[in-house]
């Protein structure tokens, strides 16, 4: 079955530690992108990477890093220079970057900073 | 600065009834537009789309219309059912942006019985 997985669903993390949520795409997709959502508010697009060993900023970079070393892998890194890491994060997909394609999104990870 | 806005947080419609959610921009740029329906605790899936060489587009009971001089769009469900109950998202894509999508707020859509 061809989709997105995100793991963990659900991740606590102390203040002050790193932390890294997993995506993975069977798709064959070459674009992927990390967005985190806060209540009431849309997504919002934190890196993308349009192929392999590749990847830009999006519009809330900072206090995130990010890697790009397999096509179907898209590991997003919360790090502790983060102030506000409680959210909900969602990873996604899409062919390639040309033109215009619909992503396709995992389940997400509900991050919660203790 | 918010480029693409939902200003109704939440919509209540009964079942049987049409549900209209609009969706306002500001950036011309924006010239590929998209409806996303999101459940909690889970990820957006994809409903509709429209180019804005046109402006309309039907998907069964989803239609989406595009007003490109008022830099507006709305998503019509008729009839709504109960499991129409969910976030509704609106997204666009500017030229040449590789694939990046601006979100809209959101708008809570609630279909009653």
């Amino acid at each position: 079955d061809g989709g997105i997985t995100q793991s963990p669903k659900y991740l606590f993390r102390k203040e002050g530690q790193n932390v890294t949520l997993s995506c993975e795409q069977n798709l064959n997709h070459d674009a992927m992108y990390w967005y985190r959502q806060d209540p009431g508010q849309g997504l919002r697009l934190i890196y993308y990477s349009q192929i392999v060993n590749d990847f830009q900023k999006g519009d809330i970079a900072e206090g995130y890093s990010v890697s790009r070393e397999k096509k179907e892998s898209f590991p997003l890194t919360v790090t502790s220079a983060q102030k506000n890491p409680t959210a909900f994060y969602l990873c996604a997909s899409s062919t390639a970057s040309g033109g215009y394609n619909e992503q396709f999104f995992g389940p997400g990870t509900r991050l919660t900073v203790l | 600065d918010q480029q693409v806005k939902q200003n109704s947080p939440s919509l209540s419609v009964q079942e049987g009834r049409i549900s209209i959610l609009n969706c306002d921009y500001t950036n011309s740029m924006f010239d590929y537009f998209l409806w996303y329906k999101k459940y909690p605790a889970e990820g957006p899936t994809f409903l509709i789309s429209i180019s804005s060489i046109k402006d309309k587009n039907e998907d069964g009971r989803f239609t989406v219309f595009l007003n490109k001089s008022a830099k507006h769009l709305s998503l019509h469900i008729v009839p709504s059912q109960p499991g129409d109950s969910a976030v509704y998202f609106c997204a666009a894509i500017g030229t040449g942006g590789g694939n990046k999508l601006t979100f809209g707020t959101g708008t809570q859509l609630k279909v009653e019985l």
